[in-house]
């Protein structure tokens, strides 16, 4: 099946700084979704983006499908960014299922 | 809040036992998909349903069971509890099964196997 990569496992920041996190799959996709997990365990989707940019408030996303792979932007980091960010992906028509990366754990120090 | 509801939101339980848990997906969507999140899985797909039909099977146990109720609702029913069982559980629904689309996930309901 299809293997999922994040990078990089664990990352620490302070307040106001910014970050970029990536996903690396390894076929061709036609869902791909960025999910936040917050300290509460709850997935709160971010962004449906199986290819091209889109932008929400401090949050950004980019991916490039051809070269399989896709980014998270988050700029001006708050304490409450702080959790895992999820990367999934699906790569068959007629199953829908997602594949998940292992994430990206983010700590936002004040 | 996604609009997925799933209950109970906790549970505890002992080995051997058997459980139901209950999702209400998004007023609309047709899809309804369990997830499992465990410490050494990660999160995984378990099993698809789309307007009442199974629809694909991930690396759901034979212990586990599901099924989708002609008002769009699911449970995912576990017996014989392990104590690997313990973990979160995720329902996610989608509007369509035909195609790529979002997937909003419920809150999960964490199970706790004593």
């Amino acid at each position: 099946g299809i293997q999922v990569e994040q990078s990089p496992p664990d990352l620490i920041l302070q307040e106001g700084a910014n970050s970029t996190l990536r996903c690396n799959f390894s076929d061709s996709v036609n869902n791909l979704q960025w999910f936040h997990q917050n300290p509460w365990g709850q997935l709160i989707n971010l962004f449906y983006i199986p290819s091209g940019t889109k932008q929400n408030g401090r949050l950004s996303a980019t991916t490039v499908a051809t070269e399989r792979y896709s980014l998270l932007y988050i700029s001006s980091s708050q304490t409450t960014d702080s959790g895992v960010y999820f990367c999934a992906v699906s790569s068959n028509f007629g199953n829908e299922k997602l594949t998940f990366g292992t994430g990206t754990r983010l700590t936002i120090i004040p | 809040d996604s609009g997925v509801t799933q209950t109970p939101k906790h549970l505890i339980t002992a080995t051997g036992q058997r459980v139901t848990l209950r999702c209400s997906p998004r007023s609309g969507d047709l899809s309804v998909y369990w997830y499992q999140q465990s410490l050494d899985q990660g999160l995984q797909f378990l099993i698809q349903y789309y307007n009442g039909e199974e629809r694909a099977k991930g690396n759901i146990l034979e212990r586990f069971s599901a099924q989708q109720f002609p008002d769009l609702h699911s449970e995912l029913n576990l017996s014989s509890l392990e104590l690997g069982d313990s973990a979160l559980y995720f329902c996610a629904s989608s509007v369509v099964g035909r195609g790529p689309d979002t997937q909003y996930f419920g809150p999960g309901t964490r199970l706790t196997v004593l």
